[in-house]
């Protein structure tokens, strides 16, 4: 069965610092996948998405992701971290053959401090 | 905004009661889906329609049920509620029903005494 994996349930950054996100998935093919970002009191919003062609996806706000097939690895990115970055990020899947639904993972808050 | 309106924003009932938990889809959006997001299991996706028929379903209870109207309008009833029900309950939907490009209501937060 499908499943998408993120790395730490909590990341701490600096404003201005590298701010890296972990994402793992588990398939038999590669899927298409995602990341959602959930501000404080708000709905999820996507951010960024990878279905076919370039491995190198850009999203919103300076984000940015990188689809690794041969490390099944959708990390996220962001060269420089800004107080308003601080949210819960989540990375989710859906298979691109045959019908499934989006399978999210458990979310990694992103804190960022002054 | 993105474009989906969910009602009650909050909602605080007792065990044993029953809720009903409304959503409208954006304009042109034919499926809608319902989640439910607590600390312990994260994001669960319950149940899709599309076009009125129910069209995938996931992690739903017995005593949960939804349905998809006419108008596109979906409404999610819980009933029998127990203390671990208490979560908030995301609305979502999509044009492309088999696409991962969702968008989410503001959420209804459930809190069951």
């Amino acid at each position: 069965a499908q499943s998408v994996t993120q790395l730490g349930s909590h990341v701490s950054v600096s404003e201005g610092a590298l701010v890296l996100l972990r994402c793992n998935y588990s398939s038999s093919v590669p899927p298409y996948l995602f990341w959602y970002v959930q501000y404080p009191n708000q709905g999820l919003q996507l951010l960024l998405k990878y279905t076919t062609g370039a491995t190198l996806v850009k999203g919103i706000n300076g984000f940015e992701a990188e689809f690794k097939k041969s490390e099944t690895s959708f990390h996220l990115t962001k060269p420089s971290a800004h107080m308003s970055d601080a949210a819960e990020y989540f990375c989710a899947m859906i298979m691109n053959s045959g019908y499934s639904t989006l399978t999210f993972g458990k979310g990694t808050m992103l804190l960022v401090s002054p | 905004d993105s474009g989906v309106t969910q009602t009650p924003k909050h909602l605080i009932t007792a065990t044993g009661q029953r809720v009903t938990l409304r959503c409208s889809p954006r304009s042109g959006d034919l499926s809608v889906y319902w989640y439910q997001q607590s600390l312990d299991q994260g994001l669960q996706f319950l149940i899709q329609y599309y076009n009125g028929e129910e069209r995938a379903k996931g992690n739903i209870l017995e005593r949960f049920s939804a349905q998809q109207f006419p108008d596109l309008h979906s409404e999610l009833n819980l009933s029998s509620l127990e203390l671990g029900d208490s979560a908030l309950y995301f609305c979502a939907s999509s044009v492309d029903p088999e696409g991962g490009e969702l968008f989410f209501g503001e959420g209804s937060r459930l809190t069951v005494l």
